[in-house]
């Protein structure tokens, strides 16, 4: 089946630093790629939309320039978490769709962002 | 506001029992619903879906049912095995192959041996 392959798994930063999370799609291209965050006792919530070779598409409530998100190619999407504060800890995971758009979505393992 | 809500947050079954995971929504827009099913760790992994025009979908011992009237949807483990200890998702969109889920908060199911 298709599969979403996300890095890294957990990452611990110190508050004011820039973190970046990759997204690939291993066995099928993905124009656009979906971008998910969990806080503790919450739902996933979806924050941003990344299209390749275009600015990806922000949820209401989402700062854009502190959620940097980079499609520049068919298979790869990354999101950057730039001056992270620790109310940025989160899991943050990624999906896309293959195929047609009746197809379900595809989620990465996940990102468990600690920021200290 | 949680327009996707599964108030449940644990459920234990004995093995080969029935296993029933409930899922309620807000939203009358919502026309797609889809479970997943999470592991420690892993990303969410698609279960099965249903859409609105039907009220019952199923795929070998799951089985989803859809009450529109009621916004409700449930899914059915039948018989449940150890193997299906998971956290169980409920997810809704407002079209078919819409990309913006809508989620519950989980529920964490364990099947006694």
């Amino acid at each position: 089946g298709a599969v979403v392959s996300q890095h890294p798994s957990w990452v611990i930063c110190k508050s004011g630093t820039s973190v970046k999370i990759e997204c690939r799609s291993l066995d099928f291209q993905a124009t656009t790629m979906f971008w998910y965050r969990q806080f503790p006792k919450q739902s996933l919530m979806l924050m941003a939309t990344s299209n390749e070779g275009s600015k990806a598409t922000y949820e209401q409530g989402v700062e854009k320039d502190k959620f940097l998100i980079n499609h520049a190619s068919l298979t790869l999407s990354t999101l950057t978490v730039t001056s992270a504060h620790p109310e940025d800890s989160s899991f943050y995971i990624c999906s896309a769709r293959p195929g047609t758009g009746l197809s379900p979505l595809h989620f990465g393992n996940g990102t468990r962002l600690t920021v200290t | 506001d949680q327009q996707v809500k599964q108030n449940s947050p644990s459920l234990s079954v004995q093995e080969g029992r029935i296993s029933i995971l409930n899922c309620d929504y807000t939203n009358s827009m919502f026309d797609y619903f889809l479970w997943y099913k999470k592991y420690p760790a892993e990303g969410p992994t698609f279960l099965i879906s249903i859409s609105s025009i039907k009220d019952k979908n199923e795929d070998g011992r799951f089985t989803v049912f859809l009450n529109k009237s009621a916004k409700h949807l449930s899914l059915h483990i039948v018989p449940s095995q150890p193997g299906d200890s998971a956290v169980y998702f409920c997810a809704a969109s407002a079209k078919t192959g819409a990309n913006n889920l809508f989620f519950g908060t989980g529920t964490r199911l364990t099947v006694i041996p």
